[in-house]
Order: structure tokens, then sequence, then C-alpha cells
């Protein structure tokens, strides 16, 4: 199946700090990622949708300004986690779908630990 | 409201039986189910894709069936092994939607 990267795979940063976090495509080209969340024990939530070379979509009790995601190209999708704090230590994983080989199948980023203290 | 359920959160078998995991949807008319397996700290590892119009599709020892008619996915895997233990997710899409998961049955095989 299709490869979607992930990084970092793990960040611990202070309080009020900003963290970025980069979903590649590898071997496709991806005109739609998606980013979710996972708390521990619960299923994964989606954030919002990053379209590329538009605004991201983000869904109901998702701030934007606090979860700022950039899709500058067919490969790339970039999270940035502003002014972090500890409720934001999370799970996180991205997601795109490949359209290139079949039905569109969804494949998933290893994702990103981030704990913030 | 629309609802999709994988009826265990935990399911405990013996090495070598059969596994059989259910997902079951209420108000979506999903264009397809997928499967995923996921293991602690990682993130899904996507199995099998169904669609609406196909009943069966197998890959290897994994089998999963679609009843549009009972809103309903059943995913089986032959022959399980103790590395086959990890949580599976059901997920759907339909119509523009994202896709939408189940809780997930966190499956346990017992050598």
């Amino acid at each position: 199946g299709a490869v979607v990267s992930q990084h970092p795979s793990r960040v611990i940063c202070k309080s009020g700090t900003s963290v970025k976090i980069e979903c590649r495509s590898l071997d496709f080209q991806a005109t739609t990622m998606f980013w979710y969340r996972q708390f521990p024990k619960q299923s994964l939530m989606l954030m919002a949708t990053s379209n590329e070379g538009s605004k991201a979509t983000y869904e109901q009790g998702v701030e934007k300004d606090k979860f700022l995601i950039n899709h500058a190209s067919l490969t790339l999708s970039t999270l940035t986690v502003t002014s972090a704090h500890p409720e934001d230590s999370s799970f996180y994983i991205c997601s795109a779908r490949d359209f290139t080989s079949g039905d569109g199948e969804q494949f998933f980023g290893p994702g990103t630990r981030l704990t913030v203290l | 409201s629309q609802k999709i359920e994988q009826n265990s959160e935990a399911l405990n078998i013996q090495e070598g039986k059969t596994a059989t995991l259910t997902c079951n949807y209420t108000n979506y008319s999903p264009a397809y189910l997928q499967w995923y397996r996921q293991d602690p700290g990682r993130g899904p590892v996507f199995l099998l894709l169904i669609r609406e119009n196909e009943k069966e599709k197998r890959k290897e020892r994994l089998k999963v069936t679609f009843d549009t008619t009972l809103k309903q996915s059943l995913f089986h895997i032959t022959a399980s092994q103790p590395a086959d233990s990890a949580t599976y997710l059901c997920a759907l899409i339909s119509g523009n939607t994202p896709l939408v998961f189940g809780k997930g049955t966190r499956l346990s095989v017992i050598a």
C-alpha cells in the first residue's frame, strides 16, 4: 500500500512554545490530507481536512488559530500547534487518500506523540 | 443520529480459532468500508477496503463481508495467531464525508 510518513515521531516541549509536525505522502500525490488526534484508549478524532493550495476545513470545536495547517504541495501538509499547553498533549496522526491505484484507500502516518510540559 | 459501532470493546480468543469482529452503522449510506489494524503508539495500518456493491473480500487470512441490508460489516481472521493481537478499527466513507471511525475492538489471541 501507499506510504505516509510523519516527522517527528515524538516531541516534548515546554508550555507556550509552538510545535510543527510534517506529513508526507511518499509514493503518491494527495490533494487532500487529514489530521487526526487520538487520546489514550479512544478512537481517532478528525481535527481538520487539509486541501492543497487552499484553506483547511476544521471540525467543530477545533480552534483553527491554535492548530495551523498548511498544505503547500501535493505531498506535504504541516500541522503547527501554536502556544502549546499540557492539554494539547496527545497522539497526532495524519492521513491521505490514494486515488491513483484503487478506490481511494486512506493511509495513515505512524503518528506523532506530543508531550507538553 | 449517525453512528458507527463496533460491538465488542475487547475480544479474547484461542490461537488457531477464527476471530470475528462486527461493525454496525446507522443512518449512513457508505460507499465503502475500510478496516485497519492499530498497535499501541502507532498509526492505523490499512488492511482491506470493501465497496457497497461487494459482498465479500479476502486477503490472505483476512475476510471482510459487507451487508448493506443489515448495515453491517464482519471482519474475520482465520487461524489466528498471537501476533494478530491488536486493536481493529472499522471506518466508512459516505458521500463526501471524511472517513468516520468506530471505537475499535481490542483483540487478544491467547497461545
